[in-house]
């Protein structure tokens, strides 16, 4: 069974401060790595997908880096508006569900 | 713009009583999904669809029920077998075709039970 292990639950910044976000899983055959970002009372919204060891994505002030146990999100020099829950999910090789971790929770005080 | 339509969005519901969430997507897509989503666990998959007419239970389906009898609708019914029904449920839906896009996803209905 897939499983997706997320870490800090909270985490609470200085705008500026940078930091990363990790992701661990196990999963027999990646298909895909997924990242979201979920603001309160809201439907989680795409960040990007990693698919490889070694993948690189980059968006705006975040970037998604992807080993073969673990995916990490780097937030580089936040802003109060980069405060949400971002939750990573993966993929197996069979049909398109997605198991999704429990998220973390970025607080980023101006 | 094409999209995932859930409503309500805000929903009570007595205990004994049979709810139903509505999902409604434009995209086209084959595949719908249903999760819950509860503070501090991620979010579990109840039922979905690859297409009409199908579908699978997921990790949670006790107490549930679904159909699938078009492409675009896939409403899920919340009965009263279902013990502890307060969550935030998130349908989803995908394309093969565009799947590295992952999961598209409505904007969610809160159900509470009073």
């Amino acid at each position: 069974e897939d499983q997706v292990t997320q870490s800090p639950e909270a985490l609470r910044l200085q705008e500026g401060e940078s930091s990363s976000l990790n992701c661990s899983y196990t999963v027999s055959g990646l298909r895909g790595l997924f990242w979201y970002r979920q603001d309160p009372g809201k439907g989680p919204e795409f960040l990007f997908t990693l698919y490889s060891a070694g993948e690189e994505k980059e968006k705006e002030r975040l970037k998604a880096t992807l080993t073969k146990k673990e995916s990490f999100l780097h937030i580089t020099a936040p802003k109060p508006e980069d405060s949400a829950t971002y939750l990573c999910a993966v993929q197996g090789p069979n049909d398109y569900k997605l198991s999704f971790g429990a998220g973390t929770t970025v607080t980023v005080r101006a | 713009d094409g999209g995932i339509t859930q409503s309500p969005k805000y929903l009570f519901r007595k205990e004994g009583q049979n709810v139903t969430l509505s999902c409604e997507q434009n995209l086209n897509h084959d595949a719908m999904y249903w999760y819950r989503q509860d503070p501090g666990q991620g979010l579990r998959l109840i039922y979905y669809s690859q297409i009409v007419n199908d579908f699978q239970k997921g990790d949670i389906a006790e107490g549930y029920s679904v159909s699938r009898e078009k492409k675009e609708s896939f409403p899920l019914t919340v009965t009263s077998a279902q013990k502890n029904p307060t969550a935030f449920y998130l349908c989803a839906s995908i394309s093969p075709i565009q799947g590295n896009y992952g999961y598209t996803f409505g904007s969610g209905t809160r159900l509470t039970v009073v």
